[in-house]
C-alpha cells in the first residue's frame, strides 16, 4: 500500500513564525502536491513538484514556498505565518496519469 | 480552466438504500477521474480511479461510471451503511497540469 505521511496532525503557531510542514511518500512517485482545504472554498493547489528540485506554483502560492531535496520528501514552508493561513493542509503524491494518494492532513492554526 | 460540480451538496438516506452521487466537469479532455472519500478532520482516501478509456469501475458496493463526451460521472453506492457517512469528492486532472481540480463534495449521512 502507498503511504503518504505528514509530520504533524495538529499544529498551533503564532503570527510571524516560520512554519515547516513535511510530507514523505514511500512509493517513489515523481509528483508531489500541496493543497489547502477551507470550508466553502474546497481544495486548492498551493505548489507541486514533478521531480527533485523542480517545483511549480499552483493557484494560491502567495505566502508559501516549497522544497524538494529528495524524491520522497516535499516540504511546505510558510515564510511568515498569518492568521489567514489557518487551514487544513493536505499533501499528495502520484505517478503521471495515475492515482493521487493523500496524507492524513495537518490542521494548522495561526494565532 | 477545468470546473467540477457535484450534486447534491448533501444527502441523508436510511440505511440499506441505494444511492447515486453526481459529478460533472467542463473540459472533457481528461485522461482519468478519481473519486475520494473524506471523513471529518481527516485526509482523502482514494475510492476509485477511472481511466478515460473505461466507462465503469467497481470496488465492492461502489460503482463509478464515466461519460467523457457529456462531462459526467456518477458514483453508485449499493446497500448503504452508517459507516458510509462521509464527504465524497470527485476530481479530474487540471488541463495542462498534473494536479487535480476537485468538486466541492457531497456530504452523505446514512441513518441507522
Amino acid at each position: 500500500d502507498v503511504k503518504v505521511t505528514q509530520s504533524s496532525r495538529y499544529l498551533v503557531k503564532r503570527t510571524g513564525e516560520k512554519v515547516f510542514l513535511e510530507c514523505v511518500q514511500d512509493m517513489d512517485h515523481e509528483n508531489m502536491f500541496w493543497y489547502r482545504q477551507d470550508p466553502g472554498l474546497g481544495l486548492r493547489l498551493i505548489y507541486f513538484s514533478y521531480d527533485v528540485k523542480m517545483k511549480e506554483k499552483g493557484d494560491i502560492p502567495e505566502g508559501y514556498s516549497v522544497s524538494r531535496e529528495k524524491k520522497e520528501r516535499f516540504s511546505l514552508i510558510l515564510e511568515s505565518a498569518s492568521t489567514n493561513q489557518t487551514s487544513m493542509y493536505l499533501c499528495a503524491s502520484s505517478i503521471v496519469s495515475y492515482e493521487q494518494y493523500f496524507g492524513p492532513g495537518t490542521r494548522l492554526t495561526v494565532t | 480552466k477545468q470546473e467540477v460540480t457535484q450534486i447534491p451538496a448533501a444527502l441523508s438516506v436510511p440505511e440499506g438504500e441505494n444511492l447515486v452521487l453526481n459529478c460533472s466537469f467542463t473540459d472533457s479532455a481528461i485522461y482519468n477521474l478519481q473519486w475520494f472519500r473524506q471523513d471529518p478532520g481527516k485526509g482523502l482516501t482514494s475510492l476509485l480511479l477511472i481511466q478515460s478509456s473505461q466507462r465503469e469501475q467497481t470496488s465492492g458496493r461502489l460503482n463509478a461510471s464515466l461519460d467523457k463526451s457529456s462531462g459526467r460521472s456518477t458514483l453508485y453506492i449499493a446497500a448503504s451503511q452508517p459507516g458510509d457517512s462521509a464527504t465524497y469528492l470527485c476530481a479530474v486532472p487540471d488541463t495542462g497540469r498534473r494536479a487535480l481540480t476537485f468538486g466541492s463534495g457531497t456530504r452523505l449521512q446514512v441513518q441507522p
